[in-house]
């Protein structure tokens, strides 16, 4: 079975410029998650997906940042204008559907620096 | 609102000791769910082992097991018989029974096994 598929693994970028990264969740998982990990700590949620709508954003900088899961599989998370405080790994993770007990399976991570 | 925090940043330990890692968390919900997560120095995040608020019995795996103290809101997780492999970084999570929270995670606890 193959697992959480995320690209591009790395990312460097000026300020000011956009960067879109993908994810491809462990087929049948329902539920999709972006968190952000600035370096050395731990996971800080930014969105999370049921299927292709929306269950939490609160966390996701709006002004800048933006997620979709339009067919409810793969999805995109976007940021226009980045700045140096956007650098951070930014995991995707999936699992399957509810309950609340289900672990996430993560994907590899992309590494972005914003210089 | 959850929260779950580590205040221990990293743990040395020589090799085949036990060693516990404290993590307390915060929640209004009578259900829940606790997991702690590994992160290698690759990056790579895994499920190890999860705590049920509702069962009494400490959770198991392999060389990992948990220290469920409720009304202290605490979930240690204790490694036994510990292996350099088992250097990285260890999350603890909570996710709310609620079927609209996605798992919040500490700073996390970097070990390091010595020979």
């Amino acid at each position: 079975e193959a697992g959480v598929t995320q690209s591009p693994r790395y990312a460097v970028l000026q300020e000011g410029q956009a960067v879109s990264f993908w994810c491809d969740p462990i087929s049948g998982h329902d539920t999709l998650y972006w968190y952000q990990q600035p370096r050395d700590q731990g996971p800080q949620l930014l969105v999370y997906f049921r299927d292709e709508a929306v269950i939490d954003n609160s966390q996701l900088p709006s002004d800048r940042f933006s997620a979709v899961r339009p067919k409810g599989t793969n999805s995109t998370l976007k940021i226009q204008s980045a700045k140096q405080g956007d650098t951070a790994t930014y995991l995707c993770a999936s699992s399957p559907p509810w309950g609340g007990q289900n672990t996430l399976y993560f994907g590899a991570g992309t590494r972005l620096s914003v210089l | 609102a959850q929260k779950v925090t580590q205040t221990q940043t990293s743990i040395s330990v020589m090799e085949k000791t036990t060693v516990t890692m404290d993590c307390v968390y915060e929640t209004q919900d009578s259900s829940y769910f606790l997991f702690w997560y590994k992160q290698t120095a690759s990056g790579e995040i895994v499920f190890l082992i999860r705590q049920d608020s509702y069962k009494k019995e400490n959770a198991t795996v392999g060389h990992y097991s948990l220290n469920f103290q409720k009304p202290k809101s605490s979930i240690g997780l204790i490694i036994t018989a510990t292996q350099i492999e088992d250097s990285a970084v260890y999350f603890c999570a909570m996710r709310e029974g609620n079927n609209n929270n996605a798992p919040r995670f500490g700073a996390g606890t970097k070990l390091s096994v010595k020979p």
